[in-house]
């Protein structure tokens, strides 16, 4: 069991939004400003599109954001394009050098 | 351009002691502020934090495999190693390694692309 809890699939037809969520607790995602975000391809490895909440790193498109309320995370893809479609996990410091993934969430565009 | 592949056996005995490598090119391990760390994902699954180090040697580990993990880094072969013990099949996994950005946790930019590792006997 992940300790962040993300929705198994998500989905959104081409050029719409969709935001997925990624729950954890006071000790992790409610505690610390640092949550990053990673979209795999299948058969591929992870790739940074967010980190520090909010931030992207230089190559990522603007589509992409996040944000943070409480103990629960955000990222919002913005202008649905198939490329986006993949599977989608969030990471939280828990504190004392401890990481934490959520399970994972699989985008769909329709 | 950073690179980060990761070596070693693709099937380990049950009970056996699970070892890889990751060779960076393209940065010093040494030269460079950054941790390095290794993730793994069992098939059909999600991702699951292992831990990383630091070029000095400073090591962080999920309090979950701590017991059996250890990661160390050799700065004049410009690698880090991953060895985990007493393995079972709920250890088959892809495992990557990463390139941690340092005072931003979980945050990892550059990612090898993954080595196979089965438990079976």
């Amino acid at each position: 069991q992940s300790a962040l809890t993300q929705p198994p699939s998500a989905s959104g037809s081409s050029g719409q939004s969709v935001t997925i969520s990624c729950t954890g607790t006071s000790s992790d995602i409610g505690g610390y400003t640092y949550v990053s975000w990673y979209q795999q391809h299948p058969g591929k490895a992870p790739k940074l599109i967010i980190y520090e909440v909010s931030k992207r790193p230089s190559g990522v498109p603007d589509r992409f954001s996040g944000s943070k309320s409480d103990t629960t995370a955000s990222l919002t893809v913005s202008g649905l394009q198939a490329e986006d479609e993949a599977d989608y996990y969030c990471t939280s410091y828990a504190g004392s050098n401890n990481l934490v993934f959520g399970g994972g969430t699989k985008l769909t565009v329709l | 351009q950073l690179q980060l592949q990761e070596s070693g056996p693709g099937l380990v005995r049950p009970s056996e002691t699970l070892s890889l490598t990751c060779s960076v090119s393209g940065d010093s391990i040494s030269s460079s502020s950054y941790f390095w760390g290794w993730i793994r994902q069992p098939p059909g699954k999600g991702l699951d934090w292992i831990g990383s180090i630091y070029y000095s040697g400073s090591t962080y580990y999920n309090p979950s495999l701590k017991s059996r993990v250890t990661i160390s880094v050799d700065t004049s072969k410009n690698h880090f190693s991953l060895k985990l013990s007493s393995v079972t099949a709920a250890d088959t996994a892809v495992y990557y390694c990463a390139r941690h950005r340092p005072n931003s946790y979980g945050t990892f930019d550059y990612w090898g692309q993954g080595t196979l590792v089965t438990v079976s006997s």
